[in-house]
């Protein structure tokens, strides 16, 4: 069974770091492409940031520069280092992975709160 | 990297059908066969119901279907149920190694 979950949330004051981290089973991780996809409280979902099997990495314009993913194969962990955090990015992060162009398993996500 | 565009809210009765559209443009749903859609219940993850425009992953049922015309894809309920109650969102890939949601639909099955 694929298992995603996530941990590392919290509170932050804006301007502050925070590094989110997302443990696989299941599944062929080192194999996978892995995504971080977001969703601020009563909103939408908005994709953050991609990283491919091969490690290359994709970002949303509003965390361009500020955020970076990375992904440990030996321990099957999948990271999201926050810098520069704004109150606009105070949201539930969930970690996916990412098969045939489509998000197919997610995890329950890591709530992160910008706020001072 | 802008929103694709969803109805707020659709609704329907038991056993009814309802389809749910998601507007994009030239950069996004117009020219990649990587539309996809996602189920959201309260307080739950998103699960994945269509990929890939019109592929059901394996234990969906057959019930939901997708399709795509120009810049417009469509999601489609059949023999509304009341576990179908729940959020709807739309995804794309975009031009330039991105993807973008829909701003979610909320089904109310009545």
């Amino acid at each position: 069974e694929v298992q995603l979950v996530e941990s590392g949330g919290g509170l932050v004051q804006p301007g502050g770091s925070l590094r989110l981290s997302c443990a696989a089973s299941g599944f062929s991780f080192s194999g996978s492409h892995l995504n971080w996809v977001r969703q601020a409280p009563g909103k939408g979902l908005e994709w953050v940031a991609y990283i491919g099997a091969g490690g290359n990495t994709w970002y949303a314009d509003s965390v361009q520069g500020r955020f970076a993913i990375s992904r440990d194969n030996a321990e099957n962990s999948l990271s999201l280092q926050m810098n520069g955090l704004r109150r606009e990015d105070t949201a539930l992060y969930y970690c996916a992975s990412d098969r045939d162009w489509a998000f197919n398993s997610w995890g329950q996500g890591t709530l992160v709160t910008v706020s001072s | 990297q802008s929103a694709l565009t969803q109805p707020a809210s659709v609704s329907g009765s038991p056993g009814q059908s309802i389809t749910i559209s998601c507007t994009g443009t030239s950069s996004d749903v117009g020219t990649y066969n990587r539309v996809s859609w996602y189920q959201q219940h309260p307080d739950k993850a998103p699960k994945l119901m269509i990929y890939e425009v019109t592929k059901r992953p394996s234990g969906v049922s057959n019930r939901f279907s997708g399709s795509k015309s120009g810049n417009t894809a469509s999601l489609t309920i059949s023999g509304l149920q009341t576990e179908d109650e729940a959020d709807y969102y739309c995804c794309s890939y975009v031009d330039n190694n991105a993807w973008v949601f829909g701003g979610g639909t909320k089904l109310t099955v009545l």
